[in-house]
C-alpha cells in the first residue's frame, strides 16, 4: 500500500534553534518527493522537489534529504524564525510514465516556534 | 500572475443545500485538481484534469459530488445535497507537470 509517513505530529521549538522533520514512505514505484509549507489559513507552497538521483536540495534555511534505500527523506531548518510556524507536508509522486503521477500526501508535522 | 484563485473563501450552508466551489488556475497550467482537506484524513485528491478533461475522479467520494472543467480558465466543484460531513477546507491546485500551486481554499462549513 502506498502510504506517506510523517513524524513528529507536532513540534514546538525556540526562535533561533534547527529542527529536523521526518517522512519515510512506501510508494512505488518512486518518481519524486515534494516539501511544502502550509501557513494557517493557506494552501501548500512548494519548498523542494527531488528525484531519485538527488540526495539533498536547500532552499534558503531549508534543507531536504532524501534516500531512496531507505524510503526516507528529512526537512532541516535552520536558524527557525517565527514565520516558520506551519504545517509542514511531504508528498511522494508515484511514477506514471510520461502522465503525471499521483501524489500520496503525509499527514504533516505542525511546527511551532516560540519567541 | 495572481495565482490560484478560489472563491468563495467561506461558505456555511445548511444540510441539503447545493453548494458550488469556484476555481481559476494560473494561465497555461494544464493540470487542475481540487483536494479537500480535514483534520483527520489530511489532503485527499477528488479528482483531476488535463487539458480540461477529467483524468481521475476516484477521489470523488459520492455521487453527491461532482465537478466541471469548461474551458481552461474555470473549474467547478459542486456538492448537491451537502451534508455537515462535507465540512472541511477545498483546495484548487493547477501545474504545468510536478510542480504543484494551490489556491488559498474555500472554507465549508455544512450545519
Amino acid at each position: 500500500k502506498n502510504q506517506v509517513e510523517q513524524s513528529p505530529q507536532s513540534l514546538i521549538i525556540l526562535e533561533g534553534k534547527n529542527c529536523t522533520l521526518q517522512c519515510n514512505y512506501t510508494v512505488s514505484p518512486f518518481s519524486n518527493l515534494r516539501w511544502y509549507k502550509q501557513d494557517t489559513g493557506r494552501g501548500p507552497v512548494s519548498l523542494t522537489i527531488m528525484t531519485f538521483s538527488e540526495n539533498t536540495k536547500s532552499n534558503g534555511r531549508y534543507t531536504a534529504t532524501l534516500d531512496a534505500d531507505t524510503k526516507q527523506s528529512s526537512l532541516h531548518i535552520t536558524a527557525s524564525q517565527l514565520s516558520d510556524s506551519a504545517s509542514y507536508i511531504c508528498v511522494v509522486s508515484a511514477n506514471r510514465g510520461s502522465t503525471l503521477g499521483r501524489l500520496y500526501f503525509g499527514r504533516g508535522t505542525q511546527l511551532t516556534v516560540w519567541p | 500572475d495572481a495565482g490560484v484563485i478560489q472563491s468563495p473563501r467561506h461558505e456555511v450552508t445548511e444540510m441539503g443545500q447545493e453548494v458550488t466551489l469556484r476555481c481559476k488556475p494560473i494561465s497555461g497550467h494544464d493540470y487542475l485538481f481540487w483536494y479537500r482537506q480535514t483534520m483527520m484524513r489530511g489532503l485527499e485528491l477528488l479528482i483531476y484534469f488535463n487539458n480540461n478533461v477529467p483524468i481521475d475522479d476516484s477521489g470523488m467520494p459520492e455521487d453527491r459530488f461532482s465537478a466541471k472543467m469548461p474551458n481552461a480558465s474555470f473549474s467547478t466543484l459542486k456538492i448537491q445535497p451537502s451534508e455537515p460531513r462535507d465540512s472541511a477546507v477545498y483546495f484548487c491546485a493547477s501545474s504545468t507537470r510536478e510542480k504543484l500551486f494551490f489556491g488559498s481554499g474555500t472554507q465549508l462549513s455544512v450545519l
